[in-house]
């Protein structure tokens, strides 16, 4: 069983939908969690960082971390094609700047 | 502000041959640690260098070694190139000691082993 599991999808939405991007993971000792977004062919961005449980909000996006269900969620507002990207969670047990354990990412496509 | 660069982009190699790939981190930033992302998966961790030490180390065989430099910068080495290591090498780097930091990423270099 992997770590951190994470429906790699695709997933198509039409634009304006509300997203929700979701990674379920097995170590109850993950207190830092991340959103990254990838486009095709680059390196992840950062979009999200939350520590330990509760919702966190910047802009367009809200990340969730339920650490009773160990289930962590990224709910996109208001999705436009430029959204679309593979959306990876991360999780480190130890800080935010230590080894981070990824899922396989989830492809995202915004239809307009 | 520069992010995390990388170099080169892209590098082709046969088997059996050895490869050298370079990170600058993010100005003030003083930690690197490197990624295998294998295509349609997430990135698998290789190691992190802090104070020119390779602090921690994820599943990665010998043949997979790194330094860093007093200026934060750091190379990847990888010999003995096998076909299973074409992949993304993405670098990140990261400070120390802000709550709230986290690691940023460089745009990677694409290897292909033929």
């Amino acid at each position: 069983q992997k770590e951190v599991e994470q429906d790699p999808g695709p997933l198509s939405v039409p634009e304006g939908a509300i997203v929700s991007l979701n990674c379920t993971y097995s170590n109850s000792a993950f207190q830092y969690f991340m959103w990254y977004r990838q486009y095709s062919r680059k390196g992840p961005e950062l979009l999200m960082y939350t520590y330990s449980s509760g919702n966190k909000e910047d802009g367009r996006f809200t990340a969730q971390v339920d650490k009773s269900s160990k289930y962590i969620s990224l709910f996109i507002r208001d999705s436009q094609p430029s959204d679309s990207a593979t959306y990876l969670c991360a999780m480190s047990a130890t800080s935010g700047t230590y080894k981070y354990i990824f899922g396989t990412g989830t492809r995202l496509k915004v239809l307009a | 502000d520069a992010g995390v660069t990388q170099s080169p982009t892209h590098l082709i190699k046969t088997r059996g041959q050895q490869v050298t790939l370079r990170c600058s981190p993010k100005s003030g930033h003083d930690t690197v640690s490197w990624y295998q992302q294998a295509l349609g998966q997430g990135p698998q961790f290789i190691f992190q260098y802090y104070e020119e030490e390779e602090r921690q180390r994820g599943n990665f065989p010998d043949r997979f070694s790194g330094h860093q430099f007093p200026n934060y910068s750091s190379e990847l080495n990888v010999n003995a190139l096998l076909l299973g290591d074409s992949a993304l090498y993405l670098c990140a780097s990261s400070g120390q000691g802000a709550w709230g930091e986290t690691q940023y990423f460089g745009p990677g270099t694409r290897l292909l082993v033929l």
